[in-house]
């Protein structure tokens, strides 16, 4: 079956680092990727996404490529702030069946000042 | 254009009572998904539906919970007899169509506690 699989968190950065966080999946087919943040007490948003290989998503500074040679989809920001301290999930969705996304277990990300 | 809309927010109830979550899906939306997220966990799948209809319940328990989207109104996720252990948040999401490239837009949450 599909399965997604993330860096486990917390990650923990100061202001304007760089930020990178792991995922990579097992499909059976060609899913559409996507990446999801939960801000605290909130329910999940659409980060970012990309529906075929070598395809790059990209949404308020973060980005993250589809690479199928490695089976992966890392979430990168090149300056992170106090304001995305968040969890992030990665998911996949694949065609055929009932699409219903594989989740992550989600990556706690905290910026201090 | 409001999104996606899940009440209440907040519910507390006792062992053995009943819960009830409702979610109203964007506008023009008609695929429902249902979500339990436990404490320092993921997002677990429970129930898929499409207006009148269950398409997937594969992550649904057997016993106590059921979840309906009649033609007019919500979808309702209910559980029966609450133990503590269905402590968790809810999280109802809506799409407009079952393509593999359509995201999900997910509500706030219903965040439920057994005492």
């Amino acid at each position: 079956g599909n399965s997604v699989t993330q860096m486990e968190g917390p990650v923990t950065l100061s202001e304007e680092a760089f930020l990178t966080i792991n995922c990579t999946y097992t499909a059976t087919g060609y899913p559409s990727l996507f990446w999801y943040v939960q801000y605290p007490g909130e329910g999940l948003q659409l980060l970012l996404k990309a529906t075929k290989a070598d395809d790059k998503g990209s949404n308020k500074g973060f980005e993250a490529t589809y690479r199928k040679e490695t089976t992966s989809f890392h979430l990168e920001k090149g300056s992170v702030q106090v304001s995305d301290s968040a969890v992030y999930f990665c998911a996949l969705s694949e065609e055929g069946g009932s699409y219903i996304p594989t989740f992550g277990r989600g990556t706690s990300l905290i910026v201090h000042p | 254009n409001a999104g996606v809309m899940q009440n209440p927010r907040h519910l507390v109830r006792r062992r053995g009572q009943e819960a009830r979550l409702r979610c109203s899906p964007m506008k023009g939306h008609s695929h429902v998904y249902w979500y339990r997220q436990l404490p320092e966990e993921g997002l677990k799948f429970m129930v898929y539906l499409q207006k009148e209809n269950i398409i997937d319940e594969s992550g649904m328990p057997k016993e106590r919970f059921s979840a309906e989207f009649p033609k007019e109104g919500p979808s309702i996720l209910r559980i029966q007899q609450v133990v503590r252990g269905d402590s968790a948040a809810y999280f109802c999401a809506s799409s407009p169509s079952r393509a593999p490239n359509g995201e999900q837009y997910f509500g706030p949450g219903t965040r439920l506690t057994v005492t």
